[in-house]
């Protein structure tokens, strides 16, 4: 259950407040993700980076920006959050043919 | 881009039933279709995938189907036991890209 984890767990935030959220594999992939999962919107696509460059963008809005510095390491960074942006975020990693393998996820709360 | 419809919405059955969950999906160019187990609290974990060269796969008391002309697959729980109770996700990934597209999700209740 350590290959892939997520930091912080919880998260509460004011709609002015900036955070981010950070994503570490220990698996050897070379592809990251986020979703987002809500009560609306199960496992929703955010961003796909693979080998390090962003390949997908599901038309999210711009208070979300993602960060991949290397192949181990993935970052969501939040701005000026909305209280429906509320949800836990997951971050997963893959191999580029093989399955992906989620980490345990952040609870996010805006007020 | 790929889409996946998954049915039912909730299912409740009685320990020792079966449960029978489908999936369909719109790209024909998808060739890996995992299943997830997410219990309450924890992160989505596989439990079972197939890729498109292969119709049927089993593993213990889960086993999965898939029927490409038709574009469905769906997962089969046998002899449920209440540890089965779960949201269930099935999911599919195109040739093109990389990233899996989950269904909804299916909330599995297994009474005893």
């Amino acid at each position: 259950e350590t290959g892939v984890t997520q930091t912080p767990r919880h998260l509460v935030m004011g709609m002015t407040n900036k955070k981010s959220l950070k994503c570490e594999q220990h698996l050897g992939h070379n592809a990251m993700y986020w979703y987002k999962q809500s009560a609306k919107k199960p496992l929703e696509l955010m961003f796909v980076y693979s080998l390090e460059e962003r390949v997908e963008n599901n038309s999210v809005p711009s208070r979300f920006s993602p960060e991949c510095p290397n192949s181990s390491h993935l970052f969501l960074h939040l701005h000026t959050l909305q209280p429906e942006d509320s949800a836990l975020y997951l971050c997963a990693s893959s191999s580029s043919t093989d399955t992906q393998y989620f980490g345990p996820g952040t609870r996010l709360t805006v007020l | 881009g790929e889409n996946v419809e998954q049915h039912p919405s909730t299912l409740s059955v009685q320990e020792g039933d079966s449960a029978v969950i489908k999936c369909t999906y719109s790209d024909s160019a998808s060739n890996y279709f995992p299943w997830y187990k997410q219990e309450l609290g924890k992160r989505p974990q596989l439990i079972i995938d197939i890729r498109s060269n292969v119709g049927e796969k089993k593993d213990q008391r889960i086993a999965v189907t898939l029927n490409k002309t038709a574009k469905h697959f769906s997962l089969h729980i046998t002899e449920t036991q209440p540890e089965d109770s779960a949201v269930y996700f099935c999911a599919a990934r195109s040739q093109a890209g990389t990233a899996l597209i989950f269904g909804k999700g299916t909330t599995l209740s297994v009474s005893s």
